[in-house]
């Protein structure tokens, strides 16, 4: 069974950083593409961050320069390291994987996101 | 950037047909994907590339996608398809992946 726990969440100051944390099992994240999804309360779905198996990483407009995406092998988890948070970034944020086939992708399993909170 | 169009809203009486759009320029030669998002709950992929179902969701959920046009129809509506819904494109010789700004449900 496949599972995606974030964990790292919570409530800063605008202008400062928090590192949420994707603890996966049933899956192995450096065989698989693996972004960071955010809702913001009231709005949609915004794709935020992905990272390829080979390591190649690309970003959101709304986040590039501020949040790295990474993850540990060893450790099967799956990082974003968020800085020069903005009160815009405050959002429920999800793990997900990806499921690749005929030259398209989809987001596969998700975790069950933690809530990130800037204040201003 | 590649923008993907949805109504805001649609509304549809229970046992009635829903029909979702979402557009694009020149979607028909895209794969399509579509999640149901509920409130406290992660997403839901309902239908993929276009108008393939997952296993688990009902047949009453299908996709289409043509032209500049793609569709979710739900039929036979019920209670529990209120939500909002997501349409996704993400071509493997892209950088990164497109929704569409959702729609929401009422089921009347």
């Amino acid at each position: 069974e496949v599972q995606l726990v974030e964990s790292g969440g919570g409530l800063v100051q605008q202008g400062g950083s928090l590192r949420l944390s994707c603890e996966v099992s049933g899956l192995s994240v450096s065989n698989n593409y693996m972004s960071w999804v955010r809702q913001a309360p009231g709005k949609g779905l915004e794709w935020v961050s992905v990272i390829y198996t080979g390591g190649t990483t690309y970003y959101a407009d709304s986040v590039r320069g501020r949040f790295s995406i990474s993850r540990d092998n060893s450790k099967n988890i799956l990082y974003l390291q968020m800085n020069s948070l903005r009160a815009d970034d405050t959002a429920v944020y999800y793990c997900v994987d990806h499921y690749c086939s005929r030259g398209s992708c989809h987001f596969d399993f998700w975790g069950q996101g933690t809530l990130v909170t800037v204040s201003s | 950037s590649y923008v993907l169009t949805q109504p805001p809203s649609v509304s549809v009486a229970p046992g009635k047909t829903a029909t979702i759009t979402c557009g694009g320029n020149n979607i028909g030669s895209k794969s399509v994907h579509w999640y149901q998002k509920k409130p406290g709950q992660a997403p839901l992929l309902v239908s993929y590339y276009d108008s393939d179902r997952p296993s688990g969701i009902p047949e009453r959920f299908s996709g289409s996608n043509s032209g500049n046009t793609a569709t979710l129809t739900i039929s036979r509506v019920e209670a529990g398809d209120e939500a909002d819904y997501y349409c996704q494109v993400w071509e493997i010789n892209s950088d990164y992946p497109v929704f569409g700004g959702g729609t929401k449900l009422t089921v009347l």
